[in-house]
């Protein structure tokens, strides 16, 4: 499976829109870029994911690069209760069990 | 409500006992999972079933024995754990095939190893 970097950590303030990115330099053909989030002590939560095409659901927005080796998750207004780890993993497709490997994420801190 | 229930939601053990967590899943999904998420940790995948059939077992101790009895119920038995495997153990499930869907988590049990 292909490794993600993100940075550590970053500051948001309240209402604003949070970017959140993620390098995938090595992904393959196969591999979809998925997004997760996880408030503190609680399971991970599912945001969006995607191929090659941006997508956009009622939480969030992912811009993948044409090349494919980078992403962003775009939060358009964060509030307070966005505060949480965000997680950009790449996951293969098909029937090799789906599995979904962790890096260390992004801790988001919406600020008032 | 995610559709994946683990219980006990919280669970302290002594080193000798034998306890198992419990995760169901009402998502019609055929793939399940366990993961393993200690103090300020990212998440450890230790077990993943697909089709009741156990596909990967990431170095994980012998005292976590996983049971996957149908495509809805997953269970973890423990047996003679030890202080550091106090942790956030948590389950999800997936659809997985040709076109994989996301993974719905649930909310966890917290373990303490005392």
């Amino acid at each position: 499976d292909a490794k993600t970097t993100q940075p550590p950590s970053m500051d948001c303030a309240e209402g604003r829109a949070a970017n959140l990115p993620c390098n995938h330099s090595t992904i393959s053909g196969n591999e979809y870029v998925y997004w997760y989030r996880q408030i503190h002590s609680q399971g991970p939560q599912y945001i969006i994911h995607g191929l090659k095409n941006n997508e956009t659901n009622e939480m969030a927005s992912l811009i993948i690069t044409e090349d494919r080796k980078s992403s962003t998750l775009i939060l358009p207004h964060a509030t307070l209760r966005d505060t949480a780890v965000y997680y950009c993993i790449v996951r293969v497709g098909g029937n090799q069990g789906g599995k979904l490997i962790f890096g260390q994420g992004t801790e988001l801190s919406v600020k008032p | 409500e995610t559709g994946v229930t683990q219980t006990p939601r919280h669970l302290v053990m002594g080193m000798t006992n034998k306890k198992s967590l419990k995760c169901e899943q009402h998502l019609g999904h055929n793939a399940m999972y366990w993961y393993k998420q200690s103090a300020k940790k990212p998440l450890e995948l230790m077990f993943v079933y697909s089709l009741e059939e156990r596909v990967e077992n990431n170095s994980v101790p012998s005292r976590f024995s996983p049971e996957c009895p149908n495509s809805s119920h997953l269970f973890l038995h423990l047996h003679t754990l030890q202080p550091e495997d106090s942790a956030l153990y948590l389950c999800a499930s997936s659809q997985v095939g040709r076109l994989n869907t996301e993974a719905f988590f649930g909310q966890g049990t917290r373990l303490t190893v005392v």
